[in-house]
């Protein structure tokens, strides 16, 4: 079975820390990875996607590595910052899936000023 | 650029009414799909069309479809309402087509927040 899984559920830091998110998924036959970004009550917003190809991609404070040998995924936010509190989602696009993307459940994180 | 949107933003329906959620998708976009996020389950995949026909489809019951428009929006349409309906539904757009149709990111919409009472 395809899934996602994503640790911690919840993370609080202190404003200015450097973080990681992890993301693992089963199956290593991926197209892409997305990372996104959920606000209470709104929707989606795309951060970073890797292609299959790819090992890492950078925007602005974030960085995503893609591993897919041994199925892992990392969101590196460099110097947080309150603004970064929200909800964070990894979500896999499988080979045998089209486009079809499969999320896990999320971080929660929290910046504290 | 303008962004997906969804209409209704809110939406109250009473068990076996139905309901009807709209999306217009990104211009240039030929994709849409569709999502529920209900409380303690996280995403889950309902629908997907592109060029007007269903790609795929998730493991929800036929009560659940939808169409795809010739201007690429979308319609949602739940039939015999249930409680647990109650759910952010999600509408996403891409452009699905070559030379990279796995590549295009995903860009959502801010749900249709649908109670089912």
């Amino acid at each position: 079975k395809q899934e996602v899984t994503q640790i911690p559920a919840a993370l609080s830091v202190p404003e200015g820390e450097n973080l990681v998110l992890n993301c693992s998924f089963t199956d290593s036959a991926i197209y892409n990875l997305q990372w996104f970004r959920q606000d209470p009550g709104k929707g989606l917003t795309s951060l970073l996607l890797i292609q299959s190809s790819q090992r890492e991609q950078t925007s602005g404070r974030l960085n995503a590595s893609l591993d897919k040998s041994s199925g892992r995924s990392t969101l590196y936010i460099a110097a947080s910052q309150p603004g970064d509190s929200a909800t964070y989602l990894c979500a896999v696009g499988w080979e045998t899936s089209g486009s079809r993307l499969t999320f896990g459940e999320g971080t929660q994180l929290t910046v504290n000023p | 650029e303008a962004g997906v949107t969804q209409s209704p933003t809110h939406l109250i329906k009473t068990r076996g009414q139905q309901a009807t959620l709209r999306c217009s998708p990104i211009s240039g976009h030929t994709s849409v799909y569709w999502y529920q996020q209900a409380l303690g389950l996280g995403l889950q995949f309902l629908l997907w069309y592109d060029e007007g026909e269903e790609r795929n489809r998730g493991n929800f019951p036929p009560r659940f479809s939808g169409r795809q428009f010739p201007n690429y929006s979308s319609e949602l349409n739940v039939n015999a309402l249930e409680l647990e309906d109650s759910a952010l539904y999600l509408c996403a757009s891409s452009y699905w087509g070559s030379p990279l149709p796995y590549n295009s990111p995903l860009h959502f919409g801010n749900g249709t927040r649908l109670t089912v009472t």
